[in-house]
């Protein structure tokens, strides 16, 4: 059973489109993320849910919209796609209450924008 | 604000070489430290945490010491194999109502036969 799963696993398409990408956990966690990681391999959050709420929303452009319709779905849509918004996308999750911190990630989804 | 920095890689060895990856860390408070693994065209995978000073954090051979007074996290293994070549990264977790993580810039291991 997969833990953190994503789709799609690859997405290519062109500026100026809207996408979205789906995120969905089966651990029973409270809290989900969505990183960014660049062609250098640097990672960055984005956004955090807590059930439902969102509790953390980095410096990224508002074309950037996150959605989580339960606390078991975390998605992210994106406008106006840009060329500088080619990376893999990660979604997390993790089990804030009882402090544990540790999170738990998806296979990623590697965006091309061309 | 908080940060976590590891040494650049990329790190090459031969198998059953000893591995040290450095990590230091700058944080208010006590963090929790994690090292996450990242195989090529895979997600990451925790492969160690240590929640307060003097945690020793091990899984798969690897283990790493959290240490206070030098605010670093290094990760070890005494014997490496080719299919310990991946990402690891390094990491942090403020401890706050949000758990975010902050992570160092990744050092890339290969490990050659």
């Amino acid at each position: 059973d997969t833990a953190v799963s994503q789709t799609p696993k690859y997405l290519v398409t062109q500026m100026g489109n809207d996408k979205s990408i789906k995120c969905e956990q089966n651990l029973g966690h409270d809290t989900m993320y969505w990183y960014k990681q660049d062609s250098k391999k640097f990672l960055k959050i984005m956004f955090s849910y807590n059930n439902k709420e969102l509790i953390i929303n980095e410096t990224v452009p508002n074309r950037f919209s996150p959605k989580s319709p339960d606390k078991a779905h975390l998605n992210l849509h994106i406008n106006s796609l840009e060329l500088g918004d080619s990376a893999v996308y990660f979604c997390a999750s993790s089990q804030l209450m009882g402090g544990s911190y540790e999170q738990y990630f998806g296979p990623g989804t590697r965006l091309t924008v061309t | 604000g908080n940060s976590v920095t590891q040494m650049e890689g990329p790190v090459t060895l031969s198998e059953e070489a000893f591995l040290t990856i450095n990590c230091t860390y700058t944080a208010t408070g006590y963090p929790s430290l994690f090292w996450y693994v990242q195989y090529p065209g895979e997600g990451l995978q925790l492969l160690l945490k240590a929640t307060k000073a003097d945690d020793k954090g091990s899984n798969k051979g690897f283990e790493a010491t959290y240490r206070k007074e030098t605010t670093s996290f290094h990760l070890e293994k005494g014997s490496v194999q080719v299919s310990d070549s991946a990402v690891y990264f390094c990491a942090l977790s403020e401890k706050s109502n949000t758990g975010k993580l902050i992570f160092g810039q990744g050092t890339t291991l290969q490990v050659k036969p």
